[in-house]
């Protein structure tokens, strides 16, 4: 078992500049959620999927888009980036609902916006 | 508004010491809170308190949950170490859509030789 897998570790960006960071996890859990975290600021929700189908913003949605692929895989997309996107950026799924089933979280991708 | 708030920002300490790290809350339908340690990538699950169990022990490590005064704290007994590391709480707000984690500003904890 992987857990949770995320794409790219790294990436570099120019402001405008689109890309989508890619999670897939393999514990057949039916929630997941990205975040992100920025020093000092704890973990932030961006978007979240409580279940195959659905996806519902979080605390910072605005310049995100999200897509649930199917039950293994939920994307994130930075259509237009911008240097206040920078960020580390974290999937995290759960095989029921947040706060009743723990949260496994993925490597994180780390982003820089110039 | 939910919220939830940690305290120190940080500490450092000896191997040895105890430390106490604080969370508290202001959240609507309580239903649980969880604490997570983040070393060098992904945070991973320490503890989750609910109001049927309101302390859990893990080793050096302990937590406790005080519903009436709607906080948390994490013990750390004799720390090493390789407890250097964040540490984060969360809470889970209760959405038609569904729940939804909410993270304190975490807690750095430096442990020295």
């Amino acid at each position: 078992n992987a857990g949770v897998t995320q794409t790219p570790k790294f990436q570099v960006l120019k402001t405008g500049q689109s890309m989508t960071l890619q999670c897939a996890q393999d514990m057949n859990h039916n929630s997941m959620y990205w975040y992100r975290q920025d020093p000092g600021m704890g973990l932030r929700l961006i978007y979240y999927s409580a279940s195959e189908g659905t996806t519902d913003k979080g605390e910072v949605p605005n310049g995100y888009n999200v897509s649930r692929l199917n039950k293994r895989e939920f994307s994130l997309r930075l259509e237009s980036a911008a240097p206040s996107q920078t960020s580390v950026y974290f999937c995290a799924s759960s095989e029921g609902l947040a706060g009743v089933d723990e949260q496994f979280f993925g490597p994180g991708t780390r982003l820089t916006v110039l | 508004e939910d919220k939830v708030v940690q305290s120190p920002l940080s500490l450092v300490v000896h191997e040895g010491d105890t430390v106490t790290l604080n969370c508290s809350y202001e959240v609507t339908n309580f239903r649980s809170l969880l604490w997570y340690k983040q070393e060098k990538k992904a945070p991973t699950f320490l503890f989750m308190l609910t109001s049927s169990g309101i302390e859990k022990k893990s080793g050096r490590l302990s937590s406790i949950l005080d519903k009436k005064e709607l906080s948390s704290i994490l013990n750390i007994t004799a720390t090493q170490t390789g407890d250097s590391a964040i540490y984060l709480c969360a809470v889970p707000m209760i959405k038609a859509a569904g729940n939804k984690l909410t993270f304190g500003g975490g807690t750095r904890v430096l442990v020295k030789p």
